[in-house]
C-alpha cells in the first residue's frame, strides 16, 4: 500500500515552460487535493476535486490546471511557469471531502528560474 | 474570508516543557479541527482532531484544548521531546457542503535538548 505518490520529486523549469505533476492514491478515495506551501505562508490550496469527474477552484487557483483522469489520479499542470511558481507542491487525498483523515504525498520540489 | 488564524510562528521550547500552539477562528460554521504535524522534507500528517462538542481531547502526550465561546483551539504537547520537533498546522472545515479544509500558517517547533 504506497498511499499518496507523487512525481517527480523535484524539477527545475525555466519561465515558460509547461509541466504536469502527477499524483495518484491507492486507497479508494473519493476526493484529492493540490497545495503549495511556500516558507511563512503555510499550505494553501491550488485545486480540489470533491469527487471523480469534479473540480473546484482553492485559495490559489491562478496559472494552473487540473485534471481528475480516474479515481486514482489527479495531475496538477502549469502552462507558463513562472518565478512565483517556485514552490512545494503536495498531493492529498482522502475519504470524503474534507472529513476524516488527508493523506499527504511526498512533495514535489519545482524551482522555476 | 475564512481564516484559522495560528500563532506563534515559530517556538523553541526545552525538553521536558510544555509546547503550546494556539488558533483563533471567526466561521462559527466550522465544525471539525484537526492538527497536522510536518517533518522536514515529508507532507504533513494527520496529529489529532477534536469537534465542537468536547472541549477537550487527549491522545498520548498531546491535547487538544477548545473553546467553542472564544472560537479558540489550541495544541499542548507536554513533555516535549526532540523528536518533536516538526511543524504543526491547525486546520478547520466548514460545514457548508463543498468546502475543503482551512489550515491555518503552521508553527516550527524547536525542541532542544
Amino acid at each position: 500500500n504506497a498511499g499518496v505518490t507523487q512525481t517527480p520529486k523535484f524539477q527545475v523549469l525555466k519561465t515558460g515552460q509547461s509541466m504536469t505533476l502527477q499524483c495518484a492514491q491507492d486507497m479508494n478515495h473519493n476526493s484529492m487535493y493540490w497545495y503549495r506551501q511556500d516558507p511563512g505562508m503555510g499550505l494553501r490550496l491550488i485545486y480540489y476535486s470533491a469527487s471523480e469527474g469534479t473540480t473546484d477552484k482553492g485559495e490559489v487557483p491562478n496559472g494552473y490546471n487540473v485534471s481528475r483522469l480516474n479515481k486514482r489520479e489527479f495531475s496538477l499542470r502549469l502552462e507558463s511557469a513562472a518565478p512565483s511558481q517556485t514552490s512545494v507542491y503536495f498531493c492529498a487525498s482522502s475519504d470524503q471531502l474534507a472529513m476524516g483523515e488527508q493523506f499527504f504525498g511526498p512533495g514535489t520540489r519545482l524551482t522555476v528560474l | 474570508q475564512q481564516q484559522v488564524k495560528q500563532s506563534p510562528q515559530s517556538l523553541i521550547v526545552q525538553k521536558g516543557g510544555i509546547s503550546i500552539i494556539n488558533c483563533a477562528y471567526e466561521n462559527t460554521a466550522f465544525d471539525y479541527f484537526p492538527w497536522y504535524q510536518q517533518f522536514p522534507g515529508k507532507g504533513p500528517a494527520l496529529l489529532i482532531a477534536i469537534r465542537p462538542d468536547v472541549s477537550e481531547k487527549k491522545e498520548g502526550r498531546f491535547t487538544i484544548s477548545f473553546n467553542k465561546s472564544a472560537k479558540q483551539f489550541s495544541l499542548h504537547i507536554m513533555d516535549s521531546q526532540p523528536g518533536d520537533s516538526a511543524t504543526y498546522f491547525c486546520a478547520a472545515r466548514s460545514n457548508q457542503a463543498g468546502t475543503a479544509l482551512i489550515f491555518g500558517k503552521g508553527t516550527t517547533l524547536s525542541v532542544s535538548s
